[in-house]
């Protein structure tokens, strides 16, 4: 089981609040992403970290920032939310299986964002 | 570039109806091949996956087979159960690669 949380679950802010979604993993692994996703519908990578200090943007133009200070910990910061950025956050590491040595993605429950 | 694609949804079923969602890829190389499943509410499980021609995953009565030679990895379960509505992603990545690339996912209804 893969062992990677996120705080809050649900957050509901108004308009031009400063946030931090919080995403921590165990697994030891140097690799971590936030993806945007409405729900059910197509996944969005936003962010990325190949490991400690390393940041990229991804696929999907995002106003948010992360920072990655230490392996297990990729917050994600949106400095003045809008009601644009009601959405579904994602947080996911990937490390090589125990048994293979393929790199598998776990995901974290999501953090359901609703800015009004 | 490297895709994946699904069969569009919703799927609906019928409890005990046979289930097949299908997943091709697009890939320049050898990728390792994933079934993930999302419940509503939550983030992403991963439910099976195969690193290799002719390799079957299998979890949960759940079972797929990376086919090289028509690039496909379709789902497959015998025998739904309302427990199992959800939305179903399909996924490739390469050893030693870094992004994983994830198909725009189906939508499985299974009614009593």
């Amino acid at each position: 089981e893969a062992d990677i949380y996120q705080t809050p679950r649900y957050l509901v802010i108004g308009t031009g609040k400063k946030i931090t979604l919080e995403c921590s993993q165990t697994m030891g692994h140097d690799k971590m992403y936030w993806y945007q996703q409405d729900p059910g519908m197509e996944l969005h990578l936003i962010h990325y970290s190949y490991g400690v200090n390393s940041t990229e943007k991804g696929d999907l133009s995002s106003e948010s920032t992360v920072s990655r200070i230490r392996t297990e910990h990729f917050p994600l910061t949106l400095e003045s939310a809008r009601p644009s950025h009601t959405s579904q956050y994602l947080c996911a590491s990937s490390g090589p299986d125990r048994v293979i040595p393929t790199d598998t993605q776990y995901f974290g429950p999501g953090t359901r964002l609703t800015v009004l | 570039g490297d895709s994946v694609t699904q069969m569009e949804g919703p799927v609906t079923l019928s409890e005990e109806a046979f289930l097949t969602i299908n997943c091709t890829y697009t890939a320049t190389g050898y990728p390792s091949l994933f079934w993930y499943v999302q419940y509503p509410g939550e983030g992403l499980q991963l439910l099976l996956k195969a690193t290799k021609a002719d390799d079957k995953g299998s979890n949960k009565g759940f079972e797929a087979t990376y086919r090289k030679e028509t690039t496909s990895f379709h789902l497959e379960k015998g025998s739904v159960q309302v427990s199992d509505s959800a939305v179903y992603f399909c996924a490739l990545i390469f050893t030693g690669g870094f992004k994983t690339i994830f198909g725009a996912g189906t939508r499985l209804f299974v009614k009593a």
